[in-house]
């Protein structure tokens, strides 16, 4: 079965720090990838997603991914992060490329940014 | 405007009393989700409805139940809620099941505590 590995489970940084929070999947063949994030006493929502063409995926709020599908790796990076940005970030994978019923998500990453 | 609503957020039940949670969606979308998320665990699919069709994740005990009794409501009854049980169970819809790049839109989650 596959799995969703995300490295860190909390992060902490300063405003204007830059971000990066890994995320690695087990499965070989063809994937769909997604970050979620959830904000202090909200839902999850998304806040970007790769499911084909150019590898470098812009998503809301200044966050992007990069897809390295020889790295099994999908890592959401941001240039410069904001208090507003506390959150908690889950990498999710998708491996049925022609359904959407076999969505498995990461643990979750905590991360806090100090004023 | 809230899309997926899950009420209540917070539950209260006994060890062995039959509970349920509810969930709707102003999305109009085909396809419903119940998610498990234990304490810094990642989300874990339980089952879905696509349309009326029920498909139940392999390794969702029998304890767990879902009923969709139109496109608006999904429901999750838990027949006999033991300790391990207690969790954040998650609602989730999306458009279509097809295509596998489908964005899940979650509620905000109710909280279980079995006593």
């Amino acid at each position: 079965a596959q799995s969703v590995s995300q490295h860190n489970h909390h992060v902490i940084l300063s405003e204007a720090a830059s971000l990066e929070l890994g995320c690695n999947y087990s499965y070989g063949g063809t994937v769909n990838l997604f970050w979620y994030v959830q904000y202090p006493g909200q839902h999850l929502q998304l806040l970007l997603k790769y499911f084909s063409g150019d590898p470098l995926v812009k998503g809301i709020k200044g966050f992007e991914a990069e897809f390295i599908k020889s790295k099994f790796s999908f890592n959401l990076r941001k240039p410069s992060v904001q208090w507003s940005d506390t959150a908690e970030y889950f990498c999710a994978v998708n491996s049925d490329p022609y359904n959407n019923n076999d969505m498995r998500f990461g643990a979750g990453t905590r991360l806090t940014v100090k004023p | 405007d809230a899309m997926v609503i899950q009420n209540p957020r917070y539950q209260v039940t006994q060890f062995g009393k039959p509970v349920t949670l509810s969930c709707s969606q102003t999305l109009n979308h085909n396809v419903m989700y119940w998610y498990q998320q234990k304490s810094s665990q990642a989300p874990k699919l339980l089952f879905h409805y696509y349309d009326k069709d029920f498909n139940n994740e392999a390794d969702t005990p029998d304890n767990f139940q879902s009923r969709r009794p139109n496109t608006s409501f999904c429901f999750l009854d838990i027949r006999s809620p033991g300790l391990g049980d207690a969790a954040m169970y998650l609602c989730a819809t999306s458009r279509d099941l097809r295509g596998g790049g489908e964005t899940q839109y979650f509620g905000p989650g109710t909280r279980l505590l079995v006593l």
